[in-house]
């Protein structure tokens, strides 16, 4: 099954923990994204991927950092998480490359909620 | 800058009624727009894409949406709504690049659809 898998599903952490967010995609997919949603202010891109060692930053990219060392995985570190992080976070694949990916829509993965305390 | 308004934060509608939902945007260049729906506890669904040609696209569950160049728009239209089809809705919009580095995909804040039996 074509799918993007998120893990963990749902973590609870202390500020200044570091902790890693994983995100893998079964569909050979260039592009992959992370995004948070917070209520009221829709999805918001953190970071984008264009293909394997191209990463570049989106709209609300401070306090996290992504690596793209293989196709299908896009991992969202954060170093130092505080409360202001707390949100729920989806990770998204596409089709495509530099160019042809915007007219591509995206799939979702479950998403991850992350609490800092 | 780009930006994406859906200016109802929720829309209540009967069973067996035409819905609407609306969503206008910003871009400095010609944009591809895209609907997606997020069911409770779950990731976005795509539900259909303008990209270009008709201004009348159809999509998934029988959702369609006409794209309006001179209005900005891309409201999301149902004939007849179902209470499974309650859920929250996000408009998003990318702007297509010749070449370049592609441009991030923006979201509205999202219009939560309530269908009533």
């Amino acid at each position: 099954e074509a799918q993007v898998t998120q893990n963990p599903r749902y973590l609870i952490t202390v500020t200044g923990k570091k902790l890693t967010v994983t995100c893998s995609q079964n569909m050979n997919h260039e592009y992959m994204s992370w995004y948070r949603q917070d209520p009221g202010l829709g999805l918001r891109q953190i970071y984008y991927s264009m293909n394997v060692e191209v990463t570049d930053k989106g709209d609300v990219p401070e306090g996290y950092k992504v690596s793209r060392k293989e196709k299908r995985n896009f991992p969202l570190i954060l170093e130092s998480p505080s409360p202001n992080q707390t949100s729920l976070y989806f990770c998204a694949s596409s089709p495509g490359s530099v160019g042809a990916a915007t007219k591509y829509e995206q799939y979702f993965g479950p998403g991850t909620r992350l609490t800092v305390t | 800058a780009q930006s994406v308004a859906q200016p109802e934060d929720q829309v209540n509608v009967a069973e067996g009624n035409p819905l609407t939902v609306k969503c206008t945007y910003s871009v400095s260049g010609n944009p591809y727009l895209f609907w997606y729906v997020q069911y409770p506890n779950r990731g976005l669904q795509f539900l259909l894409k303008y990209i270009t040609g008709d201004n009348l696209v159809k999509g998934s569950y029988g959702f369609e949406a006409e794209f309006n160049k001179s209005q900005t728009s891309f409201h999301l239209k149902k004939p007849s709504a179902l209470v499974s089809d309650s859920a929250l809705y996000f408009c998003a919009v990318r702007v297509r690049n010749y070449g370049g580095s592609q441009g991030n995909l923006i979201f509205g804040k999202g219009t939560k659809l309530s269908v009533k039996p």
